[in-house]
């Protein structure tokens, strides 16, 4: 069965400082991997996704991701760190084998603290 | 262009009573599908609609049921209601059924259920 693991339940960084997030998946073919963000009370937002050709995805408000096959992880990285960008960040991995066609599974989350 | 409508954002309900919950997908998404998101289980899938048909279904139990109508709106409906059904139930849209998994899934705000 897929999985999603991200080992940081919580990390604080200082404004302006780079960030990384990092996301192990398990999956028994070529993963369809995403990021989400969630902030307090809202749904979660697509940040970016990857299923195919450049290993390095650009997605929205700065970030971008780099899928790296042989160590099975989609780590999400920001150069510089705005204090708007405290949330929680979701990896996934969107299934497309036998029944669970469909479904994404999601990783437990990182919650991202931003220091003035 | 309207995003996905969950209502009503907060209910409570006493344990043993039922609830139906509301998505209205994006404009031209037909494919709906369900989440329970608790601090302890993290966001888990409950099922997917496509075409007014259940397409995929997490592991929850029979009290957790769903229906999609023609205009791809879709309900969710939770009868007996006990203490571990406090969560925010989160409903996503995609293009097609299983798009998510290419595409990603647009989320709603979510409601936010307090079973007592």
């Amino acid at each position: 069965a897929q999985s999603v693991t991200q080992p940081d339940i919580h990390i604080t960084v200082s404004e302006g400082a780079s960030l990384e997030l990092r996301c192990n998946y398990s999956y028994g073919a070529t993963p369809y991997l995403f990021w989400y963000v969630q902030s307090p009370g809202q749904g979660l937002q697509l940040l970016l996704k990857y299923f195919s050709g450049d290993t390095l995805v650009q997605g929205i408000k700065g970030f971008e991701a780099e899928f790296k096959r042989s160590q099975s992880s989609f780590n999400l990285r920001k150069p510089s760190v705005h204090w708007s960008d405290a949330a929680e960040y979701f990896c996934a991995v969107g299934t497309y084998l036998n029944t669970n066609a469909g479904k994404s599974t999601f990783g437990d989350g990182t919650t991202l603290t931003v220091k003035p | 262009k309207a995003g996905v409508t969950q209502t009503p954002r907060y209910l409570i309900k006493t344990r043993g009573q039922q609830v139906t919950l509301s998505c209205s997908p994006i404009s031209g998404h037909r494919s709906v599908s369900w989440y329970q998101q608790t601090p302890g289980q993290g966001l888990q899938f409950l099922f997917e609609y496509f075409s007014e048909t259940q397409r995929n279904k997490g592991n929850f139990p029979g009290r957790f049921s769903g229906r999609q109508f023609s205009n791809s709106r879709s309900e969710m409906n939770v009868s007996t209601l006990e203490l571990g059904d406090s969560a925010l139930y989160l409903c996503a849209s995609s293009v097609g059924q299983g798009a998510a998994t290419n595409y990603g899934y647009t989320f709603g705000s979510g409601t936010r259920l307090t079973v007592v």
